[in-house]
């Protein structure tokens, strides 16, 4: 069965620390790949995507994440956080074909100010 | 304002009883979607639609219908087979074509009596 596994379910940093969520999902063939985030009090919403071309894709607020296909993995960094990066985040994977997106687990960020 | 309207916000439901939580989306897409979140297991797919008159289930659709008469139009209800209902009910949409990103409401936390 197809699935999306993320590392970890809760993480907590502080202000100025780097951050690298992992995130690996089942062999299925090509693979869209997304990062999506929520906010307290606020909609799901996207924050990075893969397609195709350069496996190192760039969102907002400066997180980035990488596409190694060789390791069925698609990580999100970002160098620096901020308080406001205090939110849940989701990795989901869109299998080449299907309308099904499927989800992580999701990993809850506190950042400390 | 261009969005998905998810209603109503809090929902409460008795033993035995069905209730149906609404989603309206005016972006003009093909696809809806529902998801149920859980603490601890992110989204998981109840079903989708990616046409009019037209759905199919999703991962845990036991417990679970919907009806697609309108593009526009969503609706899920939570029928007394559903044993354990409780949970935030997210719907979104896309527009239908493979790789869209996900839009999505801002959800329905159901609780039973």
């Amino acid at each position: 069965a197809q699935s999306v596994s993320q590392h970890n379910h809760h993480v907590i940093l502080s202000e100025a620390a780097s951050l690298e969520l992992g995130c690996n999902y089942s062999y299925g063939g090509t693979v869209n790949l997304f990062w999506y985030v929520q906010y307290p009090g606020q909609h799901l919403q996207l924050l990075l995507k893969y397609f195709s071309g350069d496996p190192l894709v760039k969102g907002i607020k400066g997180f980035e994440a990488e596409f190694i296909k060789s390791k069925f993995s698609f990580n999100l960094r970002k160098p620096s956080v901020q308080w406001s990066d205090t939110a849940e985040y989701f990795c989901a994977v869109l299998f080449t074909g299907g309308f099904k997106t499927i989800f992580g687990a999701g990993t809850r960020l506190f950042v400390k100010a | 304002d261009g969005g998905i309207t998810q209603s109503p916000k809090y929902l409460f439901r008795k033993e035995g009883q069905n209730v149906t939580l609404s989603c309206e989306q005016n972006l003009n897409h093909d696809a809806m979607y529902w998801y149920r979140q859980d603490p601890g297991q992110g989204l998981r797919l109840i079903y989708y639609s990616q046409i009019v008159n037209d759905f199919q289930k999703g991962d845990i659709a036991e417990g679970y219908s919907v009806s697609r008469e309108k593009k526009e139009s969503f609706p899920l209800t939570v029928t007394s087979a559903q044993k354990n209902p409780t949970a935030f009910y997210l719907c979104a949409s896309s527009a239908g074509r493979n790789n869209e990103k996900l839009f999505f409401g801002s959800g329905t936390q159901l609780s039973v009596l």
